[in-house]
């Protein structure tokens, strides 16, 4: 069974640090691609970032470029984010996807607050 | 960015009545389109890829079709447990890959 578990969520002040973590189980992690992505009431589900299964080649939203950074240890089976420069719009639902055709398989997310 | 626009934003309906969803890109994504499910306090289920298949498990009441700029996903016959919000997403060659702001279906 494909699983995939997040961690690292909190509340953190603006300008701080943070790094998501995404263990990975039930398939053969580093054939895949992995998507971050989070969710908010206002908008919606938004595209963070993706890493092909070697890790080589990464892509970013605008609104993260500079300030996150995708990567991948496929001996440890697992996927992060660190998140730097942290803004009060980061927050949101985050999530860890498997990218096979579609995003085929999500965790169950990890909640990030940007709060003084 | 290709823009996703979902319609209509809440849809009203009863067990058993069939549902059409809308989804139209801001460009051309081919056949790179996706739907998901999600219901309250859980991640998006996959229900469909590349436009028209499938995903795992998920029942033949679900059908998806389109291409180029216009996607539908069709729900032959409402089920109890159905009644969630649809997210379209593109996952085309070239990223942002971006979602529609979804379509809640609702008991009437």
């Amino acid at each position: 069974e494909v699983q995939l578990v997040e961690s690292g969520g909190g509340l953190v002040q603006p300008g701080g640090s943070l790094r998501l973590s995404c263990a990975a189980s039930g398939f053969t992690f580093s054939s895949y691609w992995m998507y971050w992505v989070r969710q908010t009431p206002e908008k919606g589900l938004v595209w963070v970032s993706r890493i092909n299964n070697d890790g080589g080649s990464t892509s970013y939203a605008d609104s993260v470029k500079g300030r996150f950074t995708i990567s991948r240890d496929n001996a440890k089976n697992t996927l992060y984010l660190q998140m730097n420069s942290l803004r009060a719009e980061d927050t949101a639902v985050y999530y860890c996807v498997r990218k096979y055709m579609a995003a085929d398989y999500w965790g169950q997310g990890t909640l990030v607050t940007v709060s003084s | 960015e290709i823009v996703l626009t979902q319609s209509p934003g809440t849809l009203s309906l009863s067990p058993g009545e069939r549902v059409t969803l809308s989804c139209r890109a801001s460009q051309s994504v081919g056949g790179y389109l996706a739907w998901y499910q999600q219901k309250p306090g859980q991640a998006p289920r996959l229900l469909i890829y590349g436009a028209s298949s499938r995903a795992t498990g998920i029942p033949d009441r679900f059908s998806g079709s389109g291409s180029g700029t216009d996607f539908t996903l069709t729900i032959s016959r409402l089920e109890p447990e159905d009644f969630a919000v649809y997210y379209c997403h593109q996952y085309g060659s070239s990223p942002p890959y971006t979602f529609g702001q979804g379509t809640k279906v609702e008991i009437k």
